[in-house]
């Protein structure tokens, strides 16, 4: 099993350019989560899916849409991206949203320069 | 609403010596904790996790936390650091419909 997958690993943008992240899950985790990490900041939460055909916002979601496109994909779009969207971008996924199974397993990140 | 402060930044220890980072947790019921740490350039793994069964929580690598409920506290602890334990160590609390809140952070840098 590879895990959790993300493509790609480094992007450099120009501000106002479009792009989207991709991730996926090979272990049949009903829940995927989008998470941000800035330095001094940990991470936070920027969209969250807890099922397929579902979406949520999470503690920043502006400048962000995502898209559950089937239970294994979870992309993450910036329209027009913006200097501050400068970041490392994270995906991660869990068995489910509750009942003792919380564990999240996590991606390698996508480095994301916007210029 | 659930929040975890790490005290320390950064923590600085001799190969062999005790690690301590530091966490205390806020939280309006009985919480999951957990620590993750992240090597440099890569994503997170779990080193381990509360979830209201043995205050001691032992994990990977020899790392182990205590859950002080009177003191809020959720410090993670190594007996003898080893060079590879280099890295940042995350503290976090799980919210409600499992989102996950971090800690800023503890860089833990080992010196020879």
């Amino acid at each position: 099993n590879a895990g959790v997958t993300q493509t790609p690993k480094f992007q450099v943008l120009k501000t106002g350019q479009s792009m989207t992240l991709q991730c996926a899950q090979d272990m049949n985790h009903n829940s995927m989560y989008w998470y941000r990490q800035d330095p001094g900041m940990g991470l936070r939460l920027i969209y969250y899916s807890a099922s397929e055909g579902t979406t949520d916002k999470g503690e920043v979601p502006n400048g962000y849409n995502v898209s559950r496109l089937n239970k294994r994909e979870f992309s993450l779009r910036l329209e027009s991206a913006a200097p501050s969207q400068t970041s490392v971008y994270f995906c991660a996924s869990s068995a489910d949203l509750a009942g003792g199974k919380e564990t999240q397993y996590f991606g390698p990140g996508t480095r994301l320069l916007v210029l | 609403a659930q929040s975890v402060t790490q005290l320390d930044s950064h923590v600085s220890v001799s190969e062999g010596t005790p690690v301590l980072l530091r966490c205390n947790y806020s939280s309006s019921y009985s919480p999951s904790l957990f620590w993750y740490v992240q090597h440099p350039n890569k994503g997170l793994q779990l080193l381990l996790k509360y979830t209201s069964a043995a205050t001691l929580v032992k994990g990977i690598n020899g790392f182990e936390a205590e859950f002080k409920k009177s003191e809020t506290s959720f410090h993670l602890t190594k007996p003898s650091a080893h060079m590879s334990d280099a890295a940042e160590y995350f503290c976090v609390v799980r919210g409600g419909y499992n989102k996950l809140i971090f800690g800023a952070g503890t860089r833990l840098a080992v010196h020879p």
